[in-house]
């Protein structure tokens, strides 16, 4: 079975650019999440889906960063403007259900350079 | 959000048990304990989940104290490709079906020949 893609492996930027991120789930998952992972760090939730529904977003800096799943299906991270802290690896998962004893499966994740 | 607690780092050898333990004093009381494997540039793998006492599977161990204030991942007879960076996963329970999910910050296993 295909795994989560995402798209695009790497990305240079400057500051107070805009940026965005794209995901696809594995087939009929319908459950997805962003994660941002800085350099040392654990994965920190931004934000979770159910289908098209946002289930958790509440750390999602939302004066800079959105996100839209409007299908069910596919995603999109967006940051706008930019800023330095936002360098990081951002990982993208699906899950079957949103119910805690379902394994997330991660994509290879996007580095972004903010310079 | 759910507060976790993981060594930084552990070093073991080639055909050793090793053992990680992660304390998460504020686990929702419906929430599973989750543990993921992270190679350099890839995402994370899933590896064990449990609720409570002891779960087994064909690559770790996941033993949790009645309590459920903390974690302990347990690997048989680690090998060189087991060297990669370990992470708890808890949730903090909120309104309807909603999770708080919080990882870890990680525990480096190295393992040496």
């Amino acid at each position: 079975e295909a795994g989560v893609a995402q798209s695009p492996r790497y990305k240079i930027i400057e500051k107070r650019q805009s940026v965005a991120f794209w995901c696809n789930p594995i087939s009929g998952h319908a459950t997805l999440y962003w994660y941002q992972q800085i350099l040392g760090q654990g994965p920190k939730l931004l934000i979770q889906f159910q289908n098209n529904g946002v289930v958790d977003d509440s750390q999602l800096p939302k004066d800079r960063f959105s996100a839209e799943r409007l299908k069910g299906v596919d995603s999109t991270l967006k940051i706008q403007p930019a800023k330095l802290e936002d360098s990081a690896v951002y990982l993208c998962a699906s899950s079957y259900r949103v119910t805690s004893y379902n394994e997330q499966f991660f994509g290879p994740g996007t580095r972004l350079t903010v310079l | 959000l759910a507060k976790t607690t993981q060594p930084i780092s552990m070093d073991s050898y080639e055909g050793q048990e090793v053992n990680i333990t992660c304390s998460h004093n504020n686990i929702a009381t419906n929430d599973y304990i989750t543990w993921y494997q992270q190679f350099p540039s890839q995402g994370p793998r899933f590896i064990i989940q449990g609720y409570k006492t002891k779960v087994t599977n064909e690559v770790a161990s996941l033993f949790i104290p009645a309590d459920r204030k903390s974690s302990t991942l347990s690997l048989p007879r680690v090998s060189l490709s087991d060297t990669a960076v370990y992470y708890c996963l808890v949730g903090a329970s909120t309104s309807g079906s909603a999770r708080q999910l919080t990882f870890g910050s990680g525990t480096q296993l190295t393992v040496l020949p």
